[in-house]
């Protein structure tokens, strides 16, 4: 079936240094693809999304691209905050009928000023 | 605008008791429906997610079962829990693929 696959953390940088965190998707059809983070103490949120290849979704200074030929959609941002800091999920929609939506397991960013 | 609730907030149960958590959402119609675990280290697991009244599909063999008795009621259901439920339990709702899923403040449920 369809899966997510997120490199593990934690990821730990110095504020101002450039933040990338792979994901990795398998799917049946053509997924849309969503970067959630979860801060400390809140609930999930959507960071950003793309709903087909080559779309670059971008918010709060991240960014990821679909990207078919790799299936991949790596989130990265050029210089990292403190306040940066969460759990960030990789995910997909499946659009063969079902709806669902597929998490990976997370990573955890952690910034140190 | 949207919301959706889930209570409670914080749960202690023993083992082998029952469990129902439950999740509403206000102002939209037939939304899609999901329950999430969030277990330490092991991300974010879909276990039941549900297209309209009645349409539950679950995604992993459990302890649990889910209900959908009305179309913006999803509640979640134990008749004996088992340590190994213990967890974050997380519901959400979206109104399909492409868009943005939107999560409840979850529920911790500790299984003693």
């Amino acid at each position: 079936g369809d899966s997510v696959t997120q490199m593990e953390g934690p990821v730990t940088l110095s504020e101002e240094a450039f933040l990338t965190i792979n994901c990795t998707y398998t799917a049946t059809g053509y997924p849309s693809l969503f970067w959630y983070v979860q801060y400390p103490g809140e609930g999930l949120q959507l960071l950003l999304k793309a709903t087909k290849a080559d779309d670059k979704g971008s918010n709060k200074g991240f960014e990821a691209t679909y990207r078919k030929e790799t299936t991949s959609f790596h989130l990265e941002k050029g210089s990292v905050q403190v306040s940066d800091s969460a759990v960030y999920f990789c995910a997909l929609s499946d659009q063969v009928g079902t709806d669902k939506l597929i998490f990976g397991t997370g990573t955890r960013l952690q910034v140190f000023p | 605008s949207q919301t959706i609730h889930q209570w409670p907030a914080t749960l202690v149960q023993p083992v082998g008791s029952p469990l129902s958590l439950e999740c509403t959402v206000e102002g939209t119609s037939n939304p899609n429906l999901y329950w999430y675990r969030q277990a330490a280290g092991r991300g974010l697991q879909l276990l039941f997610y549900s297209v309209g009244i009645g349409q539950i599909s679950s995604e992993v063999p459990q302890n649990l079962s889910a209900s959908r008795p009305q179309d913006r009621q999803f509640i979640l259901s134990s008749k004996k829990l088992l340590l190994s439920d213990s967890g974050f339990y997380l519901c959400a709702w979206s109104k399909g693929v492409d868009t943005e899923a939107f999560f409840g403040q979850g529920t911790r449920l500790t299984v003693v």
